[in-house]
């Protein structure tokens, strides 16, 4: 069975400071994967995605993720985090059928920003 | 990208009264929709995938004769939350696919 792990339930950086949130997967074939974000009571905004190709994907926002499969991590990455980022942010990982079929999410990190 | 609408946005129901939330994909047509529920300070659950004309197909331990979703259109998927009771307030959040899955802004539930 799929799963999604986020290690880290809450993160607090400095406005300026960079920033990693930590996602690893268990996907019995190759993965589609995805970092949403969610604002205080907000759906979800996809911010980037891995299906194939280049492993290191560029998102909206100034956001980048890096696939590393023999770590079965997929870690997003911000290098200057701005108090607008303040948010919870969801890994995701889907079958490599189609992009948004079925998603298991994992439990979400909130991120706080000091300013 | 495309704009999926959630509508309410918030409800407060009686216990034992049934309440609608619609989900509608205002500038693609959707042929499926999902249904997700989200308890706090957890992640989101698929209750059921909806396809277009047909039945929608609940994930395991999803009472289908409590959430009742119906996807009459390409761009209109309704969860109702039947003979409603606590336990079922929650946030409930729908996407809807077409390359990818777009999520609305989700209803929170509340049952007293």
């Amino acid at each position: 069975a799929q799963s999604v792990t986020q290690p880290d339930i809450h993160i607090t950086v400095s406005e300026g400071a960079s920033l990693e949130l930590r996602c690893n997967y268990s996907y019995g074939a190759t993965p589609y994967l995805f970092w949403y974000v969610q604002s205080p009571g907000q759906g979800l905004q996809l911010l980037l995605k891995y299906f194939s190709g280049d492993t290191l994907v560029q998102g909206i926002k100034g956001f980048e993720a890096e696939f590393k499969r023999s770590q079965s991590s997929f870690n997003l990455r911000k290098p200057s985090v701005h108090w607008s980022d303040a948010a919870e942010y969801f890994c995701a990982v889907g079958p490599a059928t189609g992009g948004g079929n079925k998603l298991t999410f994992g439990t979400g990190t909130q991120l706080k920003v000091e300013l | 990208g495309a704009v999926v609408s959630q509508h309410p946005s918030r409800v407060i129901c009686k216990s034992g009264t049934s309440v609608k939330i619609e989900c509608r994909s205002l500038d693609f047509q959707a042929t499926t929709m999902f249904w997700y529920r989200q308890f706090p300070k957890q992640s989101l659950m698929l209750m059921a995938t909806s396809n277009e004309g047909s039945k929608a197909t609940y994930e395991q331990g999803v009472e289908k004769d409590k959430f009742l979703i119906n996807h009459a259109s390409l761009t209109l998927s309704t969860l109702t939350v039947t003979s409603a009771h606590p336990e079922d307030s929650s946030f409930y959040i729908c996407s809807a696919k077409a390359a990818e899955a777009f999520f609305g802004q989700g209803t929170r539930l509340t049952v007293v």
